[in-house]
């Protein structure tokens, strides 16, 4: 029973490049969410998203970023044209569908440096 | 703004003592929860505590929710070196309990 699953781990990109992330929820997982932690800080929301919906997209920059999550394979969390700014380890949530308050379960998350 | 406070922010002890640390913020939570992160790792949840007064016990580890539901304390009894790790806590407002309010975390570090 595999649980959140994020790649990859490590990203490194040159600024103006792109950065996509990917997550797979955990099996009967039909909500993703997306955070961000700054080091020294704790993570910050930025998109939730059901299977071809975003939900609330209130935590995440109007410009550069985008995400989403398709009827099949993983949530993609994108970012165009990156600049040192958005260096974080970026992780994604899921839950069952169902419970609204059901626990979020983690991935390990993926650290994007931009050099 | 909402902010949780977390304190300490470090804090290194021998095996076999006592600890608590804090999270306070000046804003009323339905509910609040705590995080354990290891480095490298994502934050695994260990509690959940929704009612004012609430106090949970996990093992040697123990909760408590404020009255007014704006702070927590997590007390660990007899620390162990496998209790180290990041410790987070995150409020949640309304009925959504991922729009969370995270602390930045207490690094905890128990030496043998």
């Amino acid at each position: 029973n595999a649980g959140v699953m994020q790649n990859p781990r490590h990203l490194v990109r040159r600024r103006g490049q792109e950065a996509r992330l990917r997550c797979s929820p955990m099996k009967g997982h039909s909500h993703v969410y997306w955070y961000r932690q700054l080091p020294e800080e704790g993570l910050k929301f930025m998109v939730y998203l059901q299977k071809e919906n975003i939900i609330d997209e209130s935590g995440m920059p109007k410009e550069r970023f985008s995400a989403e999550f398709p009827k099949e394979g993983p949530s993609i969390l994108r970012i165009q044209q990156v600049v040192r700014g958005d260096s974080a380890a970026y992780f994604c949530a899921s839950r069952e569908w169902g419970f609204a308050n059901s626990p979020l379960h983690f991935g390990n998350g993926t650290r994007l440096t931009v050099t | 703004t909402q902010l949780l406070e977390q304190s300490p922010q470090f804090l290194s002890i021998q095996e076999g003592e006592n600890l608590t640390v804090y999270c306070n913020s000046s804003s009323v939570f339905s509910s609040l929860q705590w995080y354990r992160q290891e480095p490298g790792e994502g934050p695994v949840l260990l509690v959940t505590v929704v009612t004012g007064g609430e106090v949970k016990k996990l093992k040697r580890l123990t909760f408590q929710f404020g009255d007014a539901r704006k702070d927590s304390s997590l007390h660990i009894t007899a620390a162990q070196p496998g209790d180290t790790g990041l410790y987070l806590c995150a409020g949640a407002w309304g009925d959504s309990n991922y729009q969370l309010i995270w602390g930045a975390g207490t690094k905890l570090i128990i030496k043998p």
